[in-house]
């Protein structure tokens, strides 16, 4: 089945060490995104590629970067995790130019400590 | 600017009782809605979605969702809940032609025996 899948789905880091989250998908889209969710709260958009073209939100911190070396594969990068953030993590993908559906991954856990 | 309100943070009910989750959004374009389901630390899975047509749309586990251009609202329903039910519920909206969904806070939906 296409997908998109994230690893690790829990995640665990030191305050300050660096931490690379992962997404991978097969469904073959040009858009991916990632976003952040705090607990109880809706999830948040930092930043998307269309293609290779990558488009940050106004408001995401620099300490969070992105990768996207191909089609199939995004990555999260925190450079210095502070405590605040510690979030669930969600990758998705969409067609564009088709009906703007999402469709998610089913997230990192992040914790740190 | 797109919103999307969700009055209601948690809404209690009994198995096998009837819910509405209520949705409104607000926009100057016109745009595409969507109901997400988020079960406990797992990513978020689509719903329904009203694109354009019909306005009562039908989803997945016996969800349908109501389109009210005048009242801008997106209310989801469902005639008779199951424990399986217990999620959170997202309501979003994005303008069409573009790529980034607007989410609502979120209702947390309890169905107890």
């Amino acid at each position: 089945d296409a997908m998109v899948i994230q690893n690790p789905r829990y995640q665990v880091t030191q305050f300050g060490k660096p931490v690379t989250l992962s997404c991978s998908q097969t469904l073959n889209h040009n858009v991916m995104y990632w976003y952040q969710q705090k607990s109880s709260q809706a999830p948040k958009l930092l930043f998307h590629y269309y293609d290779k073209d990558f488009n940050n939100e106004a408001d995401t911190p620099d300490n969070f970067q992105s990768r996207r070396p191909n089609t199939s594969f995004c990555f999260l990068d925190i450079r210095s995790p502070g405590l605040g953030d510690a979030a669930m993590y969600l990758c998705a993908t969409s067609l564009a130019g088709g009906l703007n559906e999402q469709f998610f991954g089913p997230g990192t856990r992040l914790t740190v400590l | 600017a797109q919103s999307v309100t969700q009055l209601d943070s948690q809404v209690p009910v009994f198995e096998e009782a009837p819910v509405e989750l209520r949705c409104n959004y607000s926009s100057s374009v016109s745009v595409y809605l969507f109901w997400y389901v988020q079960y406990p630390n797992q990513g978020l899975q689509l719903l329904l979605k009203y694109l354009s047509g019909s306005t009562l749309v039908k989803g997945i586990n016996g969800f349908e969702a109501e389109f009210n251009k005048s009242q801008t609202s997106f209310h989801l329903r469902k005639p008779s809940v199951h424990i399986s039910d217990t999620a959170e519920y997202f309501c979003a909206v994005t303008p069409q032609g573009f790529q980034k969904l607007v989410f609502g806070t979120g209702t947390r939906l309890l169905v107890s025996p």
